[in-house]
């Protein structure tokens, strides 16, 4: 299995343009998350979908993010528009949770700077 | 709502110190996992702790869960410059998974 793959790696943006953070989970996990990471707050998780539902997004910081999962194999992050504090590291991480077992698997992130 | 608190923030040592970092969480956990991330790296999953009082081991790495499930720690012994990282903490609580801020190490060799 490749593991989490997000796209793009990097991205580089002006202030008030749209950016979409994607993220494909590793097949058969039904639980994928969203996380913010920087110096000042940490990892911060953003939102979760269980079977594709969003089951809590109270972590989102605003009404300029969104997140959908259309289907099992496929989710994004949108930001519109960006501002330079939406400046982080982005993880999407899945995990199967099945029986006690919970732990995730982080994709390798994607560094957005906005300018 | 459940907080994790994890401490030290930083911790430097000299190669062949052992290193201690400690997560206590406010609520009683389900269960506790430990993560590392490399620097310029995402966090990789290490453990998972589910028992009350339970004690695993990995090489030089031994991680703790409380007895009353609301902390626990992760210890080195002997720390390489391999271990060099943030440790971070998460904890299950009905359902929701939160993590602390993390341990970063430095090894000096």
């Amino acid at each position: 299995d490749a593991g989490v793959i997000q796209s793009p790696r990097h991205e580089v943006t002006e202030m008030g343009q749209e950016v979409t953070l994607r993220c494909k989970p590793i097949s058969g996990h039904d639980y994928l998350f969203w996380y913010r990471q920087t110096m000042m707050r940490g990892l911060e998780l953003l939102i979760y979908f269980n079977n594709n539902v969003p089951i809590d997004d109270s972590g989102m910081p605003e009404d300029r993010f969104s997140a959908k999962m259309p289907n099992a194999s496929f989710s994004t992050l949108k930001i519109q528009p960006s501002e330079p504090r939406d400046s982080a590291v982005y993880f999407c991480a899945s995990s199967p949770r099945q029986g006690r077992t919970y732990e995730q698997y982080f994709g390798p992130g994607t560094r957005l700077t906005v300018t | 709502g459940q907080q994790v608190m994890q401490i030290p923030q930083y911790q430097h040592v000299q190669e062949g110190e052992d290193f201690t970092t400690y997560c206590n969480s406010s609520t009683t956990l389900s269960n506790i996992q430990w993560y590392k991330q490399r620097p310029g790296g995402h966090p990789v999953f290490l453990i998972q702790l589910v028992k009350s009082g339970e004690v695993k081991k990995q090489k030089r790495l031994t991680f703790q869960f409380g007895e009353a499930k609301k902390n626990s720690s992760l210890h080195i012994t002997a720390t390489q410059t391999t271990d060099v990282g943030t440790y971070f903490c998460a904890g299950l609580d009905s359902g929701d998974m939160r993590f602390g801020a993390g341990t970063r190490l430095t090894v000096k060799p």
